[in-house]
């Protein structure tokens, strides 16, 4: 059963701290999206790539967060420096062609 | 631009009851929708999508929904809700399935004995 796996499952972590969070998409997905859920916005686009390209990252505050794909069974997103207002749920979700996207379990970032 | 209405925040149904979720979409084309299941603590699980052809379409656990143009409207329905039903259920629309998708606020579902 092919699955999204994301690491870590939890994070905690101080203001101005790095953060990575990674993903690994389904093999043979081409397209990866990055998502941010919190209470107030809901779930919201941050990021997503086709066949390793950027194709949209207007989601993303790009002074502090960068996403990127080293190859094709690894996606990241880092935040430095991380703020409080960062703390959220961080879902990739990968998927091919017209397909469906499926999503991983999340990272549960907290940033005190 | 997209956009994704869920009107009901929180609803609770007796178990073996009815449900309706309610979904409402903009969008200038034929769109793709999907609903989205996610647990306390868990991602989200997809439950249903529509592209094109059936109007009613059926999903796992039960689920099934019908998307109706002239309403702009997507709603899920379950015969009988069973205890595990109880989770947030997420309406979603794209320009496809491997696009972007906009997603509604949720509806969080609590089951009643």
């Amino acid at each position: 059963d092919a699955r999204v796996t994301q690491t870590p499952r939890d994070k905690v972590t101080e203001m101005g701290q790095e953060v990575t969070m990674r993903c690994q998409p389904i093999l043979g997905h081409n397209t990866v999206f990055w998502y941010r859920q919190t209470m107030m916005q809901g779930l919201e686009l941050l990021a997503y790539f086709r066949n390793r390209a950027p194709l949209d990252d207007s989601g993303m505050p790009k002074d502090r967060f960068s996403a990127e794909m080293p190859d094709a069974t690894l996606a990241t997103l880092k935040i430095q420096p991380s703020e409080p207002r960062d703390s959220a749920v961080y879902f990739c979700a990968s998927g091919r062609n017209t397909d469906t996207q499926y999503f991983g379990p999340g990272t549960r970032l907290t940033v005190l | 631009a997209q956009s994704v209405t869920q009107p009901d925040i929180h609803i609770t149904v007796s178990e073996g009851a009815s449900l309706e979720l309610r979904c409402n979409y903009s969008y200038g084309a034929t769109p793709y929708l999907f609903w989205y299941v996610q647990s306390p603590g868990q991602g989200l699980q997809l439950l249903l999508k529509y592209f094109s052809g059936d109007t009613l379409v059926q999903g796992i656990k039960g689920f099934e929904a019908e998307f109706k143009r002239s309403q702009s409207s997507f709603n899920l329905r379950k015969p009988s809700v069973h205890w595990s039903d109880a989770a947030e259920y997420f309406c979603a629309v794209g320009v496809s399935g491997n696009t972007p998708l906009v997603f509604g606020k949720g509806t969080r579902l609590s089951v009643i004995a």
